[in-house]
């Protein structure tokens, strides 16, 4: 597609129910990155995928957070048990390759608020 | 946490007058990057920087790496109503890890 899509753009869970967020990238982008930002704050750096390889989870707050791309393209981020605090954006990003000088383009986002 | 410190956090000007904020950090950074949220989107590059002292310019905005690699700043100059909207500074140290700012609300009164 022309952009970075995502899905659901909104999404209202039920404090432990488990929710699934998804992304489309930029076709033929190789990178691709999650990030959480809550409400006033920027964004912050969630997990990095190369393909389909998970290069960096380091950002991941809690077990409960998990993201594939199984074959290199879609990706999915997965949250178990939702809790109020993981309400937030949730915002997808994907450059060509992961170099400084490729431009790294965010999706909407999907605004998950929990209660 | 955020760890990148950016002033500041809202501003207030009135159509015409020039925009300054900047980014501090304690760690150094290969790039520096400028990007700009409307409500409702997610956020969009500006301007990026790849060397420690380059002065970049797109249009009436104007922002330079640090020669330390630890901060940069961003100006816009004559703003507009559609200059409003909150802008993030970001440092990259490798391929895969971005940091952001808190972000700097703007608000242009016409």
């Amino acid at each position: 597609g022309a952009g970075v899509s995502q899905s659901p753009r909104y999404k209202v869970a039920k404090r432990g129910q488990d929710v699934a967020l998804r992304c489309d990238p930029i076709s033929g982008h190789v990178s691709l990155f999650w990030y959480q930002q809550a409400l006033g704050q920027g964004p912050e750096f969630l997990t990095y995928f190369q393909n389909e390889a998970q290069l960096d989870k380091s950002g991941l707050p809690s077990d409960r957070f998990f993201a594939e791309r199984p074959e290199g393209s879609v990706s999915t981020l997965k949250i178990q048990r939702t809790q109020q605090e993981d309400s937030a954006v949730y915002l997808c990003a994907s450059s060509f390759t992961g170099g400084f000088g490729n431009t790294i383009y965010f999706g909407e986002g999907s605004w998950l608020t929990v209660v | 946490g955020q760890q990148l410190n950016q002033s500041p956090q809202s501003m207030f000007i009135q159509e015409g007058e020039d925009v300054s904020m900047n980014c501090t950090s304690s760690s150094i950074f290969n790039t520096w990057l400028w990007y700009k949220q409307d409500p409702g989107e997610g956020p969009v590059l500006l301007i990026a920087l790849y060397k420690a002292g380059e002065l970049t310019s797109n249009g009436r905005l104007t922002a330079q790496f640090g020669i330390t690699r630890k901060d940069s700043f961003l100006n816009i100059s004559a703003s507009i109503p559609s200059d409003v909207g909150i802008y993030f500074c970001a440092g990259r140290y490798n391929n895969n890890d971005m940091r952001f700012g808190a972000g700097t609300r703007l608000t242009v009164k016409p």
